[in-house]
């Protein structure tokens, strides 16, 4: 266990919708970073986020978008969703260091599978 | 256009084999390369993360070497056990954007 959670485990939703998925980072870590995985592709960087601002972007889509609030948990929020966003998403969490969180371990949670039909 | 490559793709040994796969990456601006391993229905699991041309990384088994002059990396498993079955990805950071391999998918008979 890494300890850093991810809600829900699963969601199942229709073309068109939209869906928050949420994370909260281990203790102490101020980091977030948001990842897809698709059945084609491998790991996907979507976003950093450091102590609610967002730090590093990456093939994130305009539909997408994601914050970090105060108490430092991550939302990622899905719109007008499209068969081919269906994926698992994985949040992941450091503690940033002076390397401003490159060189830092991040530490995976289990993920959310989002399913859409 | 950044490419992370790791080869092989998949790899077959037995129980007792020493194996080794490489990441090949953009050996400009380089900033970190950060190897995982990730078991099926599980997350990944950070093994190394390495910044220094010539850095030599070891957990118990498992070590890891860096060039980035030539841009790869190897890792290296000692003696590999059935638990070692899982991918095996390499993520190249470009000062922010974390770039992913498709990994190397191994497998261990007993």
């Amino acid at each position: 266990d890494s300890g850093v959670t991810q809600t829900p485990k699963h969601l199942i939703t229709a073309t068109g919708q939209r869906v928050t998925l949420r994370c909260s980072p281990r203790s102490g870590d101020l980091s977030v970073y948001w990842y897809q995985q698709s059945l084609d592709q491998g790991l996907q960087f979507l976003i950093q986020y450091y102590n609610g601002e967002e730090r590093a972007k990456g093939n994130i889509l305009e539909r997408f978008s994601a914050q970090q609030f105060p108490d430092l948990h991550s939302e990622l929020n899905l719109s007008s969703l499209e068969l081919g966003d269906s994926a698992l998403y994985f949040c992941a969490s450091s503690v940033v260091s002076t390397s401003g969180g490159i060189t830092d371990t991040q530490y995976f949670g289990p993920g959310t599978r989002l399913t859409v039909l | 256009i950044l490419n992370v490559e790791q080869s092989p793709q998949s790899l077959h040994v037995q129980e007792g084999d020493s194996t080794n796969f490489t990441c090949s990456f953009p050996s400009s601006n380089f900033y970190a390369l950060h190897w995982y391993r990730w078991e099926t229905a599980k997350s990944p699991e950070a093994l190394f993360v390495m910044t220094l041309n010539g850095d030599e990384k070891k957990k118990g088994r498992i070590s890891a070497t860096l060039n980035t002059k030539e841009g790869y990396s190897y890792l290296y498993i000692k003696g590999s056990q059935p638990e070692d079955s899982a991918t095996y990805l390499c993520s190249y950071n470009q000062g922010g954007k974390l770039i992913f391999g498709q990994g190397t998918e191994l497998s261990v008979k007993p």
